[in-house]
């Protein structure tokens, strides 16, 4: 098992450029979810995804969208960048259960733009 | 609003010493507590739940609901032990985590 794969590792953007990060997952989890890591903030959460289909929002949504065709797959979408999202970004994923499971986290897109 | 607080940003101890990382929440459910590590070079992890409650690496965590914490402690700290460390608060009914701003945690030979 791959585990939880991000592409790509690494992205250097200009303002006003589009962009969409990657993210698979291969063990049939249920549950997705994309973050950003920033200095001295930790990880908030962005946008989250339930199953196939199903979004919503997290607590730093603006200028990101994500959309959730198939279970294994989760892009995250930049429209238009800018040097605020400047950021290390984790894709992430769980199995849904009554209780809240451990999630599997990828290696991280660290993203710069200027 | 679930919110969840470390104090430190950085922690310094020598290798044998005792180590806390502290964290504590805020919630007005049946909170779900969990600590996640992050060496260097390597993938945000899961160390341990409070449900589980067990030790791992030689760490443990108690949840107090009176003091609504969930310190996570060892002994005797390891060079191989720092990393970054995440305490996180799961949402009751949903998979969604509030992650903390993390301590960094340096252990010095």
């Amino acid at each position: 098992n791959a585990g939880v794969t991000q592409t790509p590792k690494f992205q250097v953007l200009k303002t006003g450029q589009s962009m969409t990060l990657q993210c698979a997952q291969d063990m049939n989890h249920e549950y997705m979810s994309w973050y950003r890591q920033d200095p001295g903030m930790g990880l908030r959460l962005i946008h989250y995804s339930v199953g196939a289909g199903i979004t919503d929002q997290g607590e730093v949504p603006n200028g990101y969208n994500v959309s959730r065709s198939t279970t294994e797959d989760f892009p995250l979408r930049l429209l238009s960048a800018a040097p605020s999202q400047t950021s290390v970004y984790f894709c992430a994923s769980s199995r849904s259960g009554e209780a809240v499971n451990e999630q599997f986290f990828g290696p991280g897109t660290r993203l710069t733009v200027l | 609003a679930q919110r969840v607080t470390q104090p430190e940003k950085l922690l310094s101890v020598f290798k044998g010493a005792p180590v806390e990382l502290k964290c504590n929440y805020s919630y007005s459910g049946s909170p779900e507590l969990f600590w996640y590590v992050q060496y260097s070079r390597q993938r945000l992890q899961l160390l341990l739940r409070h449900i589980s409650r067990e030790s791992i690496k030689g760490f443990t965590a108690d949840l107090n609901k009176g003091e609504t914490s969930f310190h996570l402690k060892k002994p005797f700290a390891q060079e191989e032990d720092s990393a970054m460390y995440y305490c996180a608060l799961g949402e009751g009914g949903s998979e969604k985590l509030v992650f903390g701003k993390g301590t960094k945690l340096t252990v010095n030979p």
